[in-house]
């Protein structure tokens, strides 16, 4: 693996059904994040993970949830999905200086696209 | 007020011509800056970082205005591969992203 991988590439999911898009990097990156994409929304935040162990909610936290048993997977799960998580899911990782200072870029998977019918 | 706003064009312009996209931040105590490149149904790739001294790469120059909470994006020479989107990326602590700005560099 180089980088940070995203699984699967599309699915289409019917409405109730769970499902957790895998998302792994190998960079050591501390922090990771889950985003949604839609068109003229931008790139809003579900959740993110600051470092193995810890998650935080993001801007749009509603019918997700992630876990972060180690440093590489950051999981995204909807527990019962809706046709309003319909989008494009991307992951993305960075580093994040333990005691402070600026956080580095962030890297991109290369997403996930869901449609819940 | 969104943390961060973009023009989201769409900017359509001849090849070779100089274009200038510019974003601004509400959050004063933003700490670091990037521009992203997306291009269509791909992940955002990171273009440049902002530097408070403006910082050039090739036809690429990206200037950051703390006092007025801007940054911009100044491309030269527009080549047809620079159609893309454009997001601006600011971070306080979580990194917010501009909707986007939709360039298209014409024949």
């Amino acid at each position: 693996i180089a980088g940070i991988t995203q699984a699967p590439t599309s699915q289409i999911l019917a409405a109730g059904r769970r499902m957790t898009l895998r998302c792994t990097q190998d960079m050591r990156h501390n922090a990771m994040y889950w985003y949604r994409q839609d068109l003229g929304l931008g790139l809003r935040l579900i959740h993110y993970s600051n470092t193995a162990g810890t998650t935080g909610k993001g801007e749009v936290p509603d019918g997700y949830s992630v876990s972060r048993a180690n440093t590489d997977d950051f999981p995204l799960t909807l527990a019962s999905a809706v046709p309003s998580q319909t989008s494009v899911y991307f992951c993305a990782s960075s580093y994040t200086p333990p005691r402070g200072g600026s956080t580095d870029t962030q890297y991109f998977g290369p997403g996930t696209r869901l449609t819940v019918l | 007020r969104k943390e961060v706003e973009q023009d989201p064009g769409p900017f359509n312009v001849p090849e070779g011509a100089t274009v200038a996209f510019n974003c601004t931040y509400s959050n004063s105590a933003s700490q670091s800056f990037f521009w992203y490149r997306q291009d269509c149904r791909k992940e955002p790739k990171l273009l440049m970082s902002v530097y408070s001294s403006g910082n050039e790469d090739g036809r690429f120059t990206a200037q950051l205005n703390r006092a007025s909470q801007y940054i911009s994006l100044l491309i030269r020479d527009s080549k047809l591969s620079d159609s893309a989107t454009y997001l601006c990326v600011v971070n306080m602590e979580k990194f917010y992203f501009g909707t986007g700005t939709s360039l298209t560099v014409i024949p």
